[in-house]
């Protein structure tokens, strides 16, 4: 079966750096994704990686290694608008994004 | 600014009453999909169009209905709703069907059912 694996939740404190894993096991690959979403709103896109390595965009950075079917987001400089589930999604052989539950993020003083 | 918009954003209704919930974009894209995500829980997708083409998941309900009358407009349509059916709808588009990872979501209709 297809199954993405993240922590429920994680707490971190302002201005510290977090990781947050993925594991992922899909019928073929087709990209790894990453998702912001605050409380009560919809998921806004944050990163996509397919080759192996790790892609920064400002605070944020998303790592890929296809062999181990593992991803990590990486966020520096915590500022207390971070706090948002972070959702990992992988997609299949047929396009279709196979979505984890989410990581729940609370960011304390 | 080009963008989705799912209307209403909050509903309300009673067991058993037909409820539509829309989305329309404004980023000309091919492909929008229809989700729907309870509290905590992963999105589940219930349906995609790619351009006209209907596609659904195998195991989305017969008491969910979609319809695609032109480019711009999707709408759901949950004929009987039940408790079990109060979540968040989520309404997405993406480019096309080789740029599906890239999401672009309306802000969602919550549906409550009484």
């Amino acid at each position: 079966g297809q199954n993405i694996d993240q922590p429920t939740e994680m707490t971190a404190t302002e201005g510290a750096i977090v990781q947050i894993n993925c594991t992922y096991q899909t019928s073929g690959f087709n990209g790894l994704f990453w998702y912001q979403q605050h409380a009560g709103e919809a998921p806004t896109f944050l990163s996509y990686n397919v080759l192996d390595g790790l892609e920064e965009k400002g605070r944020f950075s998303s790592f890929l290694s296809r062999s181990k079917g593992y991803s990590y987001l990486l966020l520096k400089e915590l500022q207390m608008k971070d706090s948002a589930s972070y959702l990992c999604a992988s997609m299949d052989s047929n396009y279709q994004l196979i979505w984890g539950a989410g990581t729940k993020l609370i960011i304390k003083p | 600014d080009a963008m989705v918009i799912q209307n209403p954003r909050y509903q309300v209704t009673q067991f058993g009453k037909p409820v539509t919930l829309s989305c329309s974009q404004t980023l000309n894209h091919n492909v929008m999909y229809w989700y729907q995500q309870k509290s905590s829980q992963a999105p589940k997708l219930l349906f995609h169009y790619y351009d006209k083409d209907f596609n659904n998941e195998a195991d989305t309900p017969d008491n969910f209905q979609s319809r695609r009358p032109n480019t711009s407009f999707c709408f759901l349509d949950i004929r009987s709703p039940g408790l079990g059916d109060a979540a968040m709808y989520l309404c997405a588009t993406s480019r096309d069907a080789g740029a599906a990872g890239e999401l672009f979501f309306g802000e969602g209709s919550r549906l409550t059912v009484l």
